[in-house]
């Protein structure tokens, strides 16, 4: 158990539909990072924050947006959902702002199923 | 750009077989570090390894054990006499120094499977 909470485990949803993923980062870290994983991309990194502030941003869709609260958890906005957005989204934490020195611990993942 | 390469998209071997998995990076950035992520059949990711660029000491770990390889750009790991429970997708990950954040560039993974 890395200490990574995230909710839900499973989530099926319809196409137009927009969803809500929620992750609590491991007790100390103050970073936060969601990717995507997918058959055809991969896992890929969507974004970071780090202590309520967005640090760094990877190949974000428009319709996906992110935030990190004053408790330090995250949570990210999946909107418009079309059937390619269905991926396991993972969340991570690092106790720094990620300037490589630190290592992301992660999540279980939510799986994201578009019908 | 960052790119990190698993030529082996899936490896099968039997129980107690040693088994080595490729991992070939691509950087500009003269600090950066390299790791070993291993995913289960239950989806988690879980943390295997981290080494720094200037580190090139090979690592020991049970029966795990990682050549860093400066002059090839390789990053490779064994698992030695290995187990059924070490069947797992195992990826090899990069984050530069002077990346935004400390975003973890991903390979492809490689599927393993230890048939018993």
């Amino acid at each position: 158990d890395s200490g990574v909470t995230q909710t839900p485990k499973h989530l099926i949803t319809a196409t137009g539909q927009r969803v809500t993923l929620r992750c609590s980062p491991r007790s100390g870290d103050l970073s936060v990072y969601w990717y995507q994983q997918s058959l055809d991309q991969g896992l890929q990194f969507l974004i970071q924050y780090y202590n309520g502030e967005e640090r760094a941003k990877g190949n974000i869709l428009e319709r996906f947006s992110a935030q990190q609260f004053p408790d330090l958890h995250s949570e990210l906005n999946l909107s418009s959902l079309e059937l390619g957005d269905s991926a396991l989204y993972f969340c991570a934490s690092s106790v720094g702002a990620g300037v490589s020195t630190d290592t992301q611990y992660f999540g279980p993942g939510t799986r994201l199923t578009v019908l | 750009a960052q790119k990190v390469t698993q030529a082996q998209t899936e490896i099968s071997v039997v129980e107690k077989e040693d088994v080595t998995l490729d991992c070939v990076y691509e950087t500009r950035d003269t600090t950066y570090y390299l790791f070993w992520y291993k995913q289960p059949p239950s989806g988690e990711l879980v943390f295997l390894i981290r080494r720094n660029s200037f580190d090139e000491q090979n690592e020991i770990s049970g029966r795990y054990s990682w050549n860093f390889q400066k002059s090839t750009s390789s990053f490779n790991f064994t698992i030695t006499a290995s187990q059924v429970v070490d069947s797992a997708v195992y990826f090899c990950a990069l984050s530069g120094v002077y990346n935004q954040g400390g975003k973890l560039i991903f390979g492809q993974g490689t599927e393993l499977s230890v048939k018993p």
